[in-house]
């Protein structure tokens, strides 16, 4: 089945620790994007990358790395700069075909700090 | 940059009853979207929609660009219908840079 996976379902951070969410898409989508929820607030986007190795900060990237090595896969890492890492993270994709695509989402990491 | 707002913030329902959520945003769009997630956080596309009105069985949504303001009418509801509703609008010209609402919660009661 074509769709989004998200890796892990649940995370938890030590304090000074850096982790990693995984991101894989079979859609062929060539963005992909991270987004950030917390507790009953709307997402805001970390980082996007429209193309194999390129990628643009989205309103909230300090803490926060990606990659984009392959097409397939944007994995995040948070870093032990982000103070304050408990949240939702959503991972998306969409075509670029026009501005006007569809986005598509992961089923999500909830990260918790120990 | 784009601001979205929704209103209302949160919503009870009986199952059978209808809703309105609504959807202002501050500057031209040419790209709105509705989701839904449900209470396992899953999000699901329900609408692209930009201009005029679509239906998706028990959904529909109209979006009038002219006044800045996207309609998600839901009928006979039904209690999979519960959790949070988002509209998202496109920001940042050529980018696909969505900017999210903060969400209608909705709750449909048996």
């Amino acid at each position: 089945d074509g769709g989004i996976t998200q890796s892990p379902k649940y995370l938890f951070r030590k304090e000074g620790q850096n982790v990693t969410l995984s991101c894989e898409q079979n859609l062929n989508h060539d963005a992909m994007y991270w987004y950030r929820q917390d507790p009953g607030q709307g997402l805001r986007l970390i980082y996007y990358s429209q193309i194999v190795n390129d990628f643009q900060k989205g309103d909230i990237a300090e803490g926060y790395s990606v990659s984009r090595e392959k097409k397939e896969s944007f994995p995040l890492t948070v870093t032990s700069a982000q103070k304050n890492p408990t949240a939702f993270y959503l991972c998306a994709s969409s075509t670029l075909r026009t501005t006007n695509e569809k986005l598509f989402f992961g089923s999500g990491t909830q990260l918790s700090v120990l | 940059g784009i601001q979205v707002e929704q209103s209302p913030p949160d919503l009870i329902l009986q199952e059978g009853a209808n809703s309105t959520l609504r959807c202002n945003f501050s500057d031209s769009v040419n790209n709105l979207q509705w989701f839904h997630q449900n209470p396992w956080g899953q999000l699901i596309n329900l609408f692209y929609i930009p201009s005029g009105t679509k239906q998706n069985g028990r959904l529909s949504a109209t979006t009038v660009a002219t006044e800045r303001y996207s309609l998600l009418y839901i009928s006979s509801s039904q209690t999979t219908d519960s959790g949070v509703y988002f509209c998202a609008a496109l920001y940042g010209g050529a980018t696909n840079k969505l900017i999210f609402g903060t969400g209608t919660l909705l709750a449909v009661q048996p």
